[in-house]
């Protein structure tokens, strides 16, 4: 039963197009987030959710637009998408307060032609 | 703001030999949570060891052991006999005292050698 899932793993698509990708924990979590992880291997937090309201917002383009209907989802919907999006984006969850680690979905794979 | 550093790109280790890899932050919270992880080349992202800036003993899992040096700020990753299976990408995190942000380092791949 996996804790984090996240759909799809594998997005193609074109410069221009809108596409969403669904994350979905099943631990009873507070925390949701959103990470982008770059060609290079870097690892960058884009959203932080507790329990349904937006916490954390980096610098990140209006283009990306997140939603959390309840505390066990957080969506990611992307709109014109660039080269630039072609990345490695994980979501993740976390109790909360000093308690635990990180919990990651696998990874969406999202490559902009 | 939170900065998570580690010198080392790459790392080579023969097989069943202990490797190092190292970790320094910058913090200024009194309170935080130091994490590494493991990501194969298959992508997934796999926990590893937890330190709390809090704990009096340095952390153990198996071959895992992180080397915690509060006032210098490191939190190095200590592998025990090292496998083929452990060559990957090993981040550094850490997690302020709100928990509600995790910041990770740029990584060191590791390659264990046969």
């Amino acid at each position: 039963d996996t804790a984090v899932s996240q759909t799809p793993k594998y997005l193609v698509t074109q410069m221009g197009n809108d596409k969403s990708i669904k994350c979905e924990q099943n631990l009873g979590h507070d925390t949701m987030y959103w990470y982008k992880q770059d060609s290079k291997k870097f690892l960058k937090i884009m959203f932080s959710y507790n329990n349904k309201e937006l916490i954390i917002n980096e610098t990140v383009p209006n283009r990306f637009s997140p939603k959390s209907p309840d505390k066990a989802h957080l969506n990611l919907h992307i709109n014109s998408l660039e080269l630039g999006d072609s990345a490695v984006y994980f979501c993740a969850s976390s109790q909360g307060p000093n308690t635990g680690e990180l919990f990651f979905g696998e990874g969406s794979r999202l490559t902009v032609l | 703001a939170q900065k998570i550093t580690q010198t080392q790109p790459g790392m080579f280790v023969q097989e069943k030999e202990a490797v190092t890899l190292d970790c320094t932050y910058d913090t200024s919270d009194p309170s935080y949570g130091l994490f590494w992880y493991k990501q194969p080349s298959s992508g997934e992202m796999i926990f590893l060891i937890y330190q709390g800036s809090y704990d009096q003993q340095n952390a153990t899992e198996g071959r895992y052991s992180l080397n915690f040096q509060k006032a210098r700020k490191s939190a190095n990753l200590v592998i025990s006999a090292s496998q083929l299976g452990d060559s990957a990408m090993y981040f550094c995190a850490m997690r302020d005292n709100r928990g509600q942000n995790f910041v990770f380092g740029p990584g060191t791949r590791l390659s264990v050698l046969p």
